[in-house]
C-alpha cells in the first residue's frame, strides 16, 4: 500500500469549513484514497473514499488532484464534535485480500 | 444493525499473566482485522481474516500472540504472557468484501479493549 503523509494538527474555527491535506505522491493506479477518523476513545469511524473523480457524502467532501498525487477531505461546516484524529489511507479496494494501513493522521481541532 | 462488539473495554494485568480480547464482527462481514493502537499512533494491523483463513499475519508477534476465528464468525486474540510493551488498545474490525462499493470495503471499527499492563 502507498504511503501517505499529513499534517500533524490542524485548527478549525466553528461553523467553517476544514480542509484536511494529504500526500500520497506513489499512489498506484488501483488504490482509492479512504478517508476515517477517530474520536477520543473511540474505533475509527469510515468518512469517504474514492478513486480519481471527487465524491460527496452527508460527511463530507472528497477532493482528489488530476494527477492523483494528493486528495483534500473538506467538512463543510465543522463543529465541536468534529474533534478528532483525521487519517488518510491508500488502498486496493477491488477484490483480493487488502489491508487498512494507517499513519499517524491529523488531529483536527474545532474551535469554538 | 448491531455494530463491531469487542469485550473487554477495559483490561489491567500484572505482567506476565495472560489475556484474551474476544470480538463480534457484523453479522454477514467475511473479513475481520485485529490492529493495535499505541498511544499517540494510528492503529497497527496485527491480523487478518477472510472467514475462518488467517490470510495476513505478518505483523503478528507470534511467540506470545495468538488468535483464532472459529466458524469464521467471532475471534479472540490472546497474549500470553503479557509485558509491559504490550499496553495499548487493541481494535477489532471487520467488511463485508467482495465488491467495490462503499457496503462492500467500508471497514467497520469496534470501540477496542484497553490493556494495561502493569
Amino acid at each position: 500500500d502507498a504511503k501517505t503523509t499529513q499534517p500533524p494538527s490542524m485548527d478549525c474555527a466553528e461553523g467553517r469549513a476544514a480542509n484536511l491535506p494529504c500526500n500520497h505522491s506513489t499512489i498506484s493506479g488501483n488504490e482509492y484514497v479512504y478517508w476515517y477518523r477517530q474520536i477520543h476513545s473511540q474505533g475509527p469511524q469510515y468518512i469517504i473514499h474514492g478513486l480519481k473523480n471527487n465524491e460527496t457524502n452527508e460527511m463530507a467532501s472528497l477532493i482528489i488532484t488530476e494527477d492523483r498525487k494528493s486528495s483534500t477531505l473538506i467538512l463543510p461546516h465543522a463543529t465541536l464534535r468534529d474533534t478528532a484524529v483525521y487519517y488518510c489511507i491508500v488502498r486496493v479496494a477491488s477484490g483480493g485480500y487488502q489491508k487498512v494501513t494507517f499513519g499517524t493522521g491529523t488531529k483536527l481541532q474545532v474551535i469554538p | 444493525e448491531a455494530g463491531v462488539v469487542q469485550s473487554p473495554r477495559y483490561k489491567i494485568i500484572e505482567k506476565k499473566q495472560p489475556v484474551a480480547f474476544w470480538c463480534n464482527p457484523i453479522s454477514g462481514h467475511n473479513t475481520l482485522y485485529w490492529y493495535r493502537q499505541n498511544l499517540g499512533q494510528g492503529p497497527e494491523l496485527l491480523i487478518r481474516y477472510e472467514n475462518e483463513e488467517a490470510v495476513d499475519d505478518s505483523q503478528l508477534p507470534k511467540d506470545r500472540f495468538s488468535a483464532e476465528r472459529l466458524k469464521g464468525v467471532d475471534s479472540t486474540l490472546k497474549i500470553q504472557p503479557a509485558e509491559l510493551g504490550d499496553s495499548a488498545v487493541y481494535l477489532c474490525a471487520s467488511r463485508r468484501g467482495g465488491g467495490q462499493g462503499r457496503m462492500n470495503t467500508e471497514a467497520f471499527f469496534g470501540q477496542g479493549t484497553r490493556l494495561t499492563v502493569v
